[in-house]
């Protein structure tokens, strides 16, 4: 089975200041990794995802995360935080069994 | 546009009915799935169908029920026997291969029981 551990639930970040999302994941086998945000009272949107190519992972709206197989995270960054981007986030991981296991989310919070 | 509907967006029952929560998609997709979502919870699995007329139980069924006759449609009943189905529930489906075809998502309906 697969679980992820997303830790802090709600995250504030200052206008323009890097954003940093922590993932951290456990599979038995090699692991598909994904992103999604959420804006309120709406379904998930994709932000990027990881399936065995580039380590360096880049996905919309500046967003990029970065898959480390000896620490068994794939975090979230992007460089300079806009208004745009207060919502919720979350990690997930699949291990091939077309089920998708979620962490718990980051609410962010972006300060003016 | 394809997409997935989700319908009603809120929903209102009184303790001890049970409730369907529609899910209709037309992006052709073979796998759909039910996920529940609570404050501080994120999501968790309830159902998921990989193909018509089969379907399996996710990591919190008990109390809910599904049936899959449509490749369109995956409804969810919230039965009476769930202990606390006040929440945010959002269907999903795929191309067979979540790595290949990631999940797409509903925006969800509110169930409320009082």
């Amino acid at each position: 089975a697969q679980s992820v551990t997303q830790l802090g639930s709600h995250v504030s970040v200052s206008e323009g200041a890097l954003v940093l999302l922590r993932c951290n994941y456990s599979s038995s086998v090699p692991p598909y990794l994904f992103w999604y945000v959420q804006y309120p009272n709406q379904g998930l949107q994709l932000l990027l995802k990881y399936t065995s190519a580039a380590t360096l992972v880049k996905g919309i709206n500046g967003f990029e995360a970065e898959f480390k197989k000896s620490e068994t995270s794939f975090h979230l960054t992007k460089p300079s935080a806009h208004m745009s981007d207060a919502a919720e986030y979350f990690c997930g991981v699949s291990g091939g069994n077309n089920r998708l296991a979620f962490g718990k989310g980051n609410q962010v919070v972006v300060i003016p | 546009d394809g997409g997935i509907t989700q319908s009603p967006k809120y929903l209102f029952r009184k303790e001890g009915q049970n409730v369907t929560l529609s899910c209709e998609q037309n992006l052709n997709h073979d796998a759909m799935y039910w996920y529940r979502q609570d404050p501080g919870q994120g999501l968790r699995l309830i159902y998921y169908s990989q193909i018509v007329n089969d379907f399996q139980k996710g990591d919190i069924a008990e109390g809910y029920s599904v049936s899959r006759e449509k490749k369109e449609s995956f409804p969810l009943t919230v039965t009476s026997a769930q202990k606390n189905p006040t929440a945010f529930y959002l269907c999903a489906s795929s191309q067979q291969g979540i790595e290949d075809s990631p999940l797409h998502f509903g925006n969800g309906t509110r169930l409320t029981v009082t």
